[in-house]
This record gives C-alpha cells, sequence and structure tokens, in this order.
C-alpha cells in the first residue's frame, strides 16, 4: 500500500488564498519530499525535509513535518492561477533509496 | 527544463509491437529511475539503477525490461504491452550517497516529462 496519503485530494480557492495539503505516512521515513505536476507532464520538485527537520521555507512554499504524528503539511501563500496543479508527497523510507508517491492533492486556483 | 529528457514524447503501439523508451540526464546523477503513472493511481516505481546496476525491480512484468548502459542513460524496452500498459512513464534521476547497505543521503528527484504510451 501507499506510505503517503495527501489530504484534501482536491482543493479550489481563490487567488490570493492559501492552500494547505496535508500528507500522513506510515513507516520511519529518511526525508519526505513534496512534487508539483501540471497537467500530464512532469513532476517537479518543491521541498525536501529530512526527518531531523521541523520546517522549511522557500519562497511562497511553507513545509512542515511532525515525525511523532508522521504527518507533514504543505502551506501555499498567497497562491496564484499558475499554482493550479496535481502536488504529490513522496516519502524515502528510513533505509532505502525508494521514493514512494502518494495520491496527490489536485490544486484549483480561480482568479 | 529539468535537465532530464525523453523520447518519445508520445507513443502509440499495437499489442505486438517492439519498442524502446529512452532517457538521458545531463545532472551527472549517479541514480536513475522508471515509473508508470496511469489514470487515478498513484505514481509506480517501476525500476531503480544506482551506480548502472539495477536494484530494484518492484514486481514488473517481464514485458518492460530496463536497460542503463551508463550513469547518463537509461532505456525501457516494451514488448507484447497489453491495452492496460497505456500510461504516462516518467524517468528521474538523483544524486544519493550510500553510506552501507542500510543507510545513505537521498535526495531530490529531477523529472522528464515523461512519455504518453497508448497500446492499442
Amino acid at each position: 500500500s501507499q506510505q503517503g496519503e495527501e489530504d484534501p485530494q482536491a482543493l479550489s480557492i481563490q487567488e490570493g488564498e492559501n492552500a494547505t495539503m496535508n500528507c500522513s505516512y506510515k513507516t520511519s521515513i529518511n526525508n519526505l519530499q513534496w512534487y508539483r505536476q501540471n497537467s500530464g507532464r512532469g513532476l517537479v520538485h518543491l521541498i525536501l525535509i529530512r526527518s531531523n527537520e521541523r520546517e522549511k521555507h522557500s519562497g511562497r512554499l511553507r513545509v512542515t513535518l511532525d515525525t511523532s504524528k508522521k504527518s507533514s503539511s504543505l502551506l501555499i501563500t498567497a497562491s496564484r492561477a499558475a499554482d493550479t496543479a496535481s502536488y504529490f508527497c513522496a516519502t524515502v523510507m528510513e533505509y532505502g533509496n525508494k521514493l514512494v508517491f502518494g495520491a496527490g492533492t489536485i490544486l484549483r486556483v480561480k482568479s | 527544463e529539468t535537465g532530464v529528457t525523453q523520447t518519445p514524447r508520445h507513443l502509440v503501439m499495437g499489442m505486438t509491437n517492439k519498442k524502446s523508451l529512452k532517457c538521458e540526464q545531463h545532472l551527472g546523477h549517479n541514480a536513475m529511475y522508471w515509473y508508470k503513472q496511469s489514470a487515478k493511481k498513484p505514481l509506480e516505481l517501476m525500476f531503480v539503477y544506482s551506480l548502472e546496476e539495477r536494484v530494484e525491480n518492484n514486481s514488473v512484468p517481464s514485458r518492460f525490461s530496463p536497460e542503463c548502459p551508463n550513469s547518463s542513460h537509461l532505456f525501457l524496452h516494451l514488448h507484447t504491452l497489453q491495452p492496460e500498459d497505456s500510461a504516462l512513464y516518467l524517468c528521474a534521476s538523483s544524486q544519493d550517497r550510500w553510506t552501507g547497505t542500510s543507510g545513505g543521503t537521498y535526495n531530490e528527484q529531477f523529472f522528464g516529462p515523461g512519455t504518453r504510451l497508448t497500446v492499442l
């Protein structure tokens, strides 16, 4: 079964609002990564957070990691129409270089 | 541009055809991956090559045959596919550092644009 599961499955917001997506996983991890995919295209890496880190920022993106709850969140602030995409969390388990993806959250930002 | 290219971008083939997908990374990475993305299913890891050696074969049917001739190139050879094999096939690469059989530093993966495969 998949390691990471995102919540919600779909999210629709107005431009300028913040978008929050959550990810839960089952086993101990080496790191957790967030990716974006525009329709039918390749994935683009957004942020990697390691198991000993709690929060990371990149531009308008903020990722938190709570290893005690086995969960992570991705916050996109001041969203733009161009942020419309699918967002995936993926985990690398504690031992191994295998990246396991969740089903993703479809984000739609309306202008 | 992520530094990972894939050809062809679109492929239509019959069930009796033989074709190959090609991936090339220009990033100097030491690991390469094939993924399959089907509609309404999570991205599935198919194969992992680390330092040109296959280290992961995720119970993929033998009609898919990977080849990694060097650290920059990865192929996926296809033969006698089924219609359910129609999907987006994604290649990725990463630069990882292994500290033994059970540990290491694993970094972000860079994905190519994918090959949209349709099996008739």
